[in-house]
């Protein structure tokens, strides 16, 4: 495609169900990034991905979040016994080449709202 | 940790004006800078990457300049329009992830 896709954009759970949120890459783009954007602030980071090597899991807040990316282009963030303070817009993003090289395109993201 | 500053925070001007948008960095050892632009209820667009070896980049009316030793960039507007309307948020890459600040609202007034 064109750009990055999320799917689905909008998620609503209820407290305790697990989510998948799933992120289509430019294809090619070597790198993916998943971030956490919550109400009135700034995108958080939560992991990074090279090719099929999560590179940094740090910003990921607790190990309820699992990130995945087996073919190197497709990824998918899980996130098991959702919480309410899960509630934001997570966002993909991707590059051609490694991180610190390149400028990042991003997905439109998925909302997601915990009850 | 890196902190990244934006200030101010929301910005309104009357069409045409030339604006200009500020970026603060606590920890200067960085890779590069970005800055985006967000519409409601979209992702982020890429508008200006400044690699940590660059002082600005141009693009049409945009004119990002970097000083990474004071730890702080600029994003300069000319001739604001209405579809600039948006927030704009810079990020700094500090080798293992990125850090974003938490953006300037702008409005640009018919």
């Amino acid at each position: 495609g064109a750009g990055v896709s999320q799917s689905p954009r909008y998620k609503v759970a209820k407290r305790g169900q697990d989510v998948a949120l799933r992120c289509d890459p430019i294809s090619g783009h070597v790198s993916l990034f998943w971030y956490q954007q919550a109400l009135g602030q700034g995108p958080e980071f939560l992991t990074y991905f090279q090719n099929e090597a999560q590179l940094d899991k740090s910003g990921l807040p607790s190990d309820r979040f699992f990130a995945e990316r087996p073919e190197g282009s497709v990824s998918t963030l899980k996130i098991q016994r959702t919480q309410q303070e899960d509630s934001a817009v997570y966002l993909c993003a991707s590059s051609l080449r490694p991180a610190w090289t390149d400028e990042q395109f991003f997905g439109p993201g998925t909302r997601l709202t915990v009850l | 940790k890196q902190e990244v500053t934006q200030i101010p925070a929301a910005l309104s001007v009357p069409e045409g004006e030339n604006l200009v948008l500020n970026c603060s960095f606590t920890d200067s050892a960085i890779y590069n800078l970005q800055w985006f632009r967000q519409d409601p209820g979209k992702g982020l667009t890429s508008l200006l990457l400044i690699q940590s070896s660059q002082r600005e980049q141009t693009s049409g009316r945009l004119n990002a300049s970097l000083d990474k030793s004071s730890g702080r960039s600029t994003l300069y507007i000319a001739a604001s329009q209405p579809g600039d309307s948006a927030t704009y948020l810079c990020a700094v890459y500090t080798g293992n992830q990125f850090y974003f600040g938490t953006g300037t609202s702008l409005t640009v007034i018919p």
